[in-house]
């Protein structure tokens, strides 16, 4: 069974410093693998998707890496700012038009 | 503006009631899902539904849920006897493209509160 897990929970930076965030992921066998950002009480944003082939994906500040073999994927945001505060969540495919499966999420504060 | 919309935003119903959500895509996608987040708890599958028929469901999608794409456009989640546990945000996403190695898009979600 796939479990999927962020750490750390909760993060706060000062603005300006680049942020990682991590997932990881029990069953290597995905098909692709999904960011997304999420403000308080609202939807989810895509903010990057990341084949299984692919090593990393890059959207502006946002790079995410992908290491298959040991089930993890990264998501740095350069040069933080107060607006990327959010909780930001990853979610795993393991078959072509299948679910995704969630991690709990990290909750980041950028503080001016 | 987003790929799917969904109605209402916020729904208050008493318990043991039946609930409507509606979701609405921009264009004729394949794919559709439907999924949940409990306050403080991670986001779960609940169901997915491609050709009018349900493809995969959860263990939560149990009798009292139902799905259904009445009129070509719209798809709807049914809760037939809502519960307090069924209260969460419920989410509709679809897969916009015939190519399956595409993102999902979310909408804003239904807020769903049982008194």
């Amino acid at each position: 069974k796939q479990e999927v897990t962020q750490i750390p929970a909760a993060l706060s930076v000062p603005e300006g410093e680049n942020l990682v965030l991590n997932c990881s992921f029990t069953d290597s066998a995905i098909y692709n693998l999904q960011w997304f950002r999420q403000d308080p009480g609202k939807g989810l944003t895509s903010l990057l998707l990341i084949q299984s082939s692919q090593r990393e994906q890059t959207s502006g500040r946002l790079n995410a890496s992908l290491d298959k073999s040991s089930g993890r994927s990264t998501l740095y945001i350069a040069a933080s700012q107060p607006g990327d505060s959010a909780t930001y969540l990853c979610a795993v495919r393991t078959d072509s038009w299948g679910k995704l499966q969630f991690g709990a999420g990290t909750q980041v504060v950028v503080t001016p | 503006e987003p790929e799917v919309t969904q109605t209402p935003s916020h729904q208050v119903t008493q318990m043991g009631q039946e609930v409507i959500l509606r979701c609405v895509p921009i264009s004729n996608h394949l794919y559709f899902y439907w999924y949940r987040q409990i306050l403080g708890q991670k986001v779960e599958f609940l169901v997915s539904f491609y050709n009018n028929e349900i493809s995969e469901k959860s263990e939560i999608f149990d009798d009292q849920f139902s799905v259904e794409r009445p009129d070509g456009s719209n798809f709807t989640l049914k809760i037939r006897s809502t519960k307090l546990e069924d209260s969460a945000m419920y989410f509709c996403a679809i897969i916009k493209a015939e190519l399956s190695n595409q993102p999902q898009h979310f909408g804003d979600g239904t807020r769903l509160s049982i008194l």
